[in-house]
């Protein structure tokens, strides 16, 4: 079956540095692939739609600047937190789908949990 | 806009019994698609089921059915024979067919506890 890699698991960081994220399609290619951010114990938040060779859509209050993404092959996504500050620390998912639009169901990622010390 | 809504934070269940899990959407669009995914405390999100609104027949996975009402537009998850292993976050998350908008939107939660 599909399957999606992110990577790292776990990162720690210093307050004001960058952090990036990986999110690469194992076994299959993805035109498109979504980020989200989830705080404990709540749903998953939509942060932007990653597509490759084009730039990324981002959802209404996310700050771009912020939140780089990059899609520049068929199977890797990044999402790079810059100047990264307490507040950012969060669990970051990834989900692609094999079949491009998602009618059978995204795959996710492991997910990424950022401490910002 | 589409809104997918979870009115039960939080639901438990005996070992071996069955529990239904409330999903209630609000949506214009006639065609979508409905799912069930599950992230359990690894927070790995897995799907657990899919439904399209066009076809009527419920879907079912094993242990897992939905009760599929489109014109109350209502998208229950039921669970058979509950297990340990069910223990999990379950999300119930709406697609809209619409070639520009792929994103999934995602209610709020049902955290299950299994008892054993």
């Amino acid at each position: 079956g599909a399957v999606v890699s992110q990577h790292p698991s776990r990162v720690i960081c210093k307050s004001g540095t960058s952090v990036k994220i990986e999110c690469r399609s194992l076994d299959f290619q993805a035109t498109t692939m979504f980020w989200y951010r989830q705080f404990p114990k709540q749903s998953l938040m939509l942060m932007a739609t990653s597509n490759e060779g084009s730039k990324a859509t981002y959802e209404q209050g996310v700050e771009k600047d912020k939140f780089l993404i990059n899609h520049a092959s068929l199977t890797l996504s990044t999402l790079t937190v810059t100047s990264a500050h307490p507040e950012d620390s969060s669990f970051y998912i990834c989900s692609a789908s094999q079949d491009g639009w998602g009618d059978y169901g995204y795959t996710f990622g492991s997910g990424t949990r950022l401490t910002v010390v | 806009a589409q809104t997918v809504t979870q009115s039960q934070p939080e639901m438990s269940v005996q070992e071996a019994e069955t529990v239904t899990l409330s999903c209630t959407y609000d949506t214009s669009e006639s065609d979508y698609y409905l799912f069930w995914y599950k992230q359990p405390p690894s927070r790995q999100m897995i799907l657990v089921i899919r439904q399209e609104a066009y076809k009527q027949q419920n879907a079912t996975e094993n242990r897992f059915s939905v009760n599929f009402q489109k014109a109350a537009k209502s998208f229950s998850l039921k669970i058979s024979d509950s297990q340990l292993g069910d223990a999990a976050m379950y999300f119930c998350a709406y697609r809209s067919p619409d070639s520009g908008t792929y994103k999934y939107i995602f209610g709020t939660g049902t955290r299950l506890k299994v008892l054993a």
